[in-house]
Parts: structure tokens; sequence; C-alpha cells
């Protein structure tokens, strides 16, 4: 069965500098990996999804993510952080049957 | 497009009570999924019909949880009766179909306090 773990429960950045968020999984078929964005109060939404194709995805509001196979790793990252970008974000991984989530990032984003 | 609505918000309920939540997907989104996200973990899938069948309850505790999807459309998820660590947000998910590459569209979720 698939899993993933994301590394750091809780990140914090000033605003204007990049955001890295970790993400490491594990699948036994070649997964199909999600990262999905919880603003307070609201359902989680889709920032961008890997299937096939190119590793590098891009996503909304600026972010994007690296499939790298070779390390199992799919990391989120952004160039400059904005204030809005404050929520909680989860990695998730899929196979055919399941979607299992990460325990999620808390982003805090400092002025 | 109106996005997946979930009622109630919030929830408190003593142990050993009842409680339902109810979903009301995307219209013409044939999957439905509910989630269990307890305070500081990742969302934990519950159940996922496809239409109005089950095609996924292996981590629901069918001694005191069920779930049903009525003409395929809204579905309820009751549990009967609460225990303390039910005390969590559940999250409603709907996608067009069934598939490892779906998006999923969340409702804003139910929280539910167990006193």
């Amino acid at each position: 069965a698939q899993s993933v773990t994301q590394l750091g429960s809780h990140v914090s950045v000033s605003e204007g500098a990049l955001v890295l968020l970790r993400c490491n999984y594990s699948s036994s078929v070649p997964p199909y990996l999600f990262w999905y964005v919880q603003y307070p109060n609201q359902g989680l939404q889709l920032l961008l999804k890997y299937t096939t194709g190119a590793t590098l995805v891009k996503g909304i509001n600026g972010f994007e993510a690296e499939f790298k196979k070779s390390e199992t790793s799919f990391h989120l990252t952004k160039p400059s952080a904005h204030m809005s970008d404050a929520a909680e974000y989860f990695c998730a991984v899929s196979d055919d049957n399941d979607m299992r989530f990460g325990a999620g990032t808390r982003l805090t984003v400092k002025p | 497009e109106a996005g997946v609505a979930q009622s109630p918000r919030y929830k408190i309920i003593e142990k050993r009570q009842s409680v339902a939540f109810w979903c009301n997907p995307i219209s013409g989104h044939a999957t439905l999924y509910w989630y269990q996200q307890i305070l500081g973990q990742g969302p934990k899938l519950l159940i996922q019909f496809q239409n109005n069948g089950v095609v996924d309850d292996s981590q629901l505790p069918k001694d005191r949880f069920s779930a049903e999807r009525l003409k395929g459309v809204d579905s309820t998820l009751k549990i009967q009766p609460a225990k303390l660590e039910d005390s969590a947000v559940y999250l409603c998910a709907s996608s067009l179909m069934t598939g490892s590459n779906e998006k999923l569209f969340f409702g804003s979720g139910t929280q539910l306090s167990v006193l």
C-alpha cells in the first residue's frame, strides 16, 4: 500500500522568500501525486498533480512541484512567498484504488 | 459552479449520542468520498461511493459508522454511538468519475466535537 511522509509539520518563511515543502512517498506502482491546500475554515483545494509525462508540474498561485522517482519525492516550491500563501498543505499519493494523504505542513508567512 | 455542500458546519454532542452529517456533491459527479480528518493529521478515507454503490469502505468502523448514498446524489454519514475519539472534521469530496488521477473537490467539512 502506498504512503506519504511530509517532513516538517510547520514551516515558517518571510514574505518574498522561497517556499519549500517536502513530500516523500512510497508506492508499489507508478504513483499519481497531488498537492492540496487548505485555507482556514475552507475545504481542501487542488494545487497541482502529477500523473505522467513532464516531471516538473506547475500549479495555481505560482506553486510547482517536481517528481523525482529516484528520490521518491514530490517537493512543493514557490519562488516568492505571499502572505496569502499561509495555509495547511497536504501531499497525497494515489494508485488504482485509493488516495492517501500526508499529515500536512502548516505554512506561516512572516511580514 | 456550485461546490460540494456539507451540513452542519459544526456539531457538539456527548459521547454515546448519535449524529448525522449530510453532503451534496457537485452536480454530475459520480464519485463521492467521506474523509475523517483528526486534528494534526491528514484526511483518512472512510468510504467511497460510485453512484449509489460502495467502492471502498475498508477503513470505515462499521460497528458505529454507517453511510448511504440513495439515488446516487446526496449522502449521509452517521455515527451511533459516538466516542470521544470520533472528534474530528468530516470532509465530503466528489469527483467526476473514479480514477487514480481524478481531481477531488472538497466541501468545507463538518467539525464534530464529542464531549
